[in-house]
């Protein structure tokens, strides 16, 4: 079984510019979400995809979207990047159904100058 | 809104020991409940997970109680090791509509096991 996957591993941005972070499910999950997470604090909820559509979200900007695709894979998108969007972005993907059990990727970190 | 919170926010204790670490949450209406471990610049590895009817989980050395109607979780960590040295989270996911899907994390208890 396959875990949860996420690339780049590390990314370097100028404020401005937009980036493109990739997450590939754990087989047989049809749900998505993706977390922020700043140094020292816990994760911050972004939103959630299943079957590739937007269903939760936090209190995130319009600046930041995302795709879920027909495999399950997922992309975040951020748009006009500050620096305050420097932070760990986790993926995290589990079945909707069921116990709803969330399994984490390593994460990307993003720094933004 | 719900909140989530971790006390102490740092522990530090002799190997052999046994960990107690809490979590607080405010809205008892929960899905459930997830207990995290994280290291240093890493992912977060899933230790228990505890849905809302149940009242306790375990997995070998790591016991997780869950008492919705006072809003708290204490993960227990038997006879600790230096590897259990990590920073540890709880989540909780709500069930109201407008928090559907909103996963609410803890911001952790970093913990040190000393040889």
């Amino acid at each position: 079984e396959t875990g949860v996957t996420q690339s780049p591993t590390h990314l370097i941005k100028t404020r401005g510019q937009q980036v493109t972070l990739r997450c590939s499910s754990q087989s047989g999950h049809n749900t998505v979400s993706w977390y922020q997470q700043a140094l020292g604090q816990g994760p911050q909820f972004i939103f959630q995809y299943y079957r590739e559509e937007e269903n939760g979200r936090g209190n995130f900007p319009p600046r930041f979207s995302g795709l879920q695709f027909p495999n399950y894979s997922s992309e975040l998108n951020v748009n006009a990047l500050e620096l305050d969007d420097s932070a760990l972005y986790l993926c995290a993907s589990s079945f909707m159904t069921g116990g709803y059990e969330q399994y984490f990727g390593p994460g990307t970190r993003l720094t933004v100058t | 809104k719900q909140e989530v919170t971790q006390i102490p926010a740092a522990l530090s204790v002799p190997e052999g020991e046994n960990l107690v670490l809490n979590c607080s949450f405010t809205d008892s209406a929960i899905y459930n409940l997830q207990w995290f471990r994280q290291d240093p610049g890493k992912g977060l590895t899933s230790l228990l997970l505890i849905q809302s009817s149940q009242r306790e989980q375990t997995s070998g050395r790591l016991n997780a109680s869950l008492d919705k109607s006072s809003g708290r979780s204490t993960l227990y960590i038997a006879a600790s090791q230096p590897g259990d040295s990590a920073t540890y989270l709880c989540a909780v996911r709500g069930i109201a509509t407008d928090s559907w899907g909103k996963f609410q994390f803890g911001a952790g208890t970093q913990v040190v096991v000393t040889p």
